[in-house]
C-alpha cells in the first residue's frame, strides 16, 4: 500500500535535547511537508522539499532543520533553539510544489516535553 | 493574521442533521481544499475545487466554491456519528506563494 509514515507517534524530549522526527513516504512525490499544529490554530508549515537536496524555510522554521537526502525520507529535526516545542506534527507530500497537486498526510508525531 | 476563516469554530448536531461549515478568504482562491481530522491523527483529503460555482460530492458531504472564489462551502447531509472530528480549509495558488495555508479548523459533534 502506499503511504506516508511518521514515527514515533509520541516522542518526548528533554530540556536542551535534539530530536529527529521521520517521516517516509513510497508514492514517488517529489514534495514533502512539515507542519505543526497548535490546539485552536491551522496548520503552519516548517519547512519544505520541492526535490532531493533542496528544501526551503516555510513560515515557522526557526529552532527546526531538515534534510533530504533521499526522495522517501524528510526527517526533521527540532533542536535545543526551539523554546517551545509542544505540538503536534505532521508530515505531507505532494507530486509536486507547482501548485494545486493535493497533498497527502501522514499520521502525525506529538512531540512532549519532560 | 489568517488568511482562511473558518465558521463556526465549533458545533454540535443531532444524529440525522445537515450542516454546513463555511470558509471564507481575504483572497482569490485557486485551489480550495477540504480535509477531514481525527484527534491525533492524520489529515485525510475529502475534495478540491477550483473553478468558481464547482461543486464536489462524496457520499453525503458536498462541497461547494463561489463564483467570486472567495468562499466554499461544506454540507453535510443526514449526519451520522462517524462524520465527527475536524474539517479543515485549505488554499493555494500564487496569492499564497504556492504554499498551502489551512484555516483553524471546524470542531464537529454528532450526538447520537
Amino acid at each position: 500500500d502506499g503511504g506516508i509514515t511518521q514515527s514515533p507517534k509520541y516522542l518526548f524530549r528533554k530540556e536542551g535535547q535534539n530530536v529527529t522526527l521521520s517521516c517516509e513516504q513510497n508514492l514517488n512525490h517529489d514534495a514533502m511537508y512539515w507542519y505543526r499544529q497548535d490546539p485552536g490554530q491551522g496548520l503552519r508549515l516548517i519547512y519544505y522539499s520541492q526535490i532531493v537536496n533542496d528544501f526551503q524555510k516555510g513560515d515557522i522554521a526557526e529552532g527546526y532543520s531538515v534534510s533530504r537526502e533521499k526522495k522517501e525520507s524528510f526527517p526533521l529535526t527540532v533542536t535545543s533553539a526551539q523554546k517551545n516545542p509542544t505540538a503536534f506534527y505532521l508530515c505531507a507530500s505532494s507530486i509536486d510544489t507547482s501548485g494545486s497537486e493535493t497533498q497527502y498526510f501522514g499520521p502525525g508525531t506529538r512531540l512532549l516535553v519532560l | 493574521s489568517q488568511e482562511l476563516e473558518q465558521s463556526p469554530q465549533s458545533l454540535i448536531v443531532q444524529e440525522g442533521k445537515n450542516l454546513t461549515i463555511n470558509c471564507t478568504s481575504s483572497k482569490t482562491l485557486y485551489g480550495l481544499y477540504w480535509y477531514k481530522q481525527k484527534y491525533g491523527e492524520g489529515l485525510i483529503f475529502l475534495m478540491m475545487l477550483q473553478k468558481g460555482g464547482e461543486e464536489k460530492s462524496h457520499e453525503k458531504i458536498t462541497a461547494k466554491l463561489d463564483e467570486k472564489k472567495q468562499q466554499s462551502s461544506l454540507h453535510i447531509t443526514a449526519s451520522q456519528p462517524s462524520h465527527a472530528g475536524i474539517y479543515l480549509c485549505g488554499a493555494d495558488g500564487p496569492l499564497h506563494g504556492n504554499k498551502l495555508v489551512f484555516g483553524a479548523g471546524t470542531i464537529l459533534r454528532v450526538k447520537s
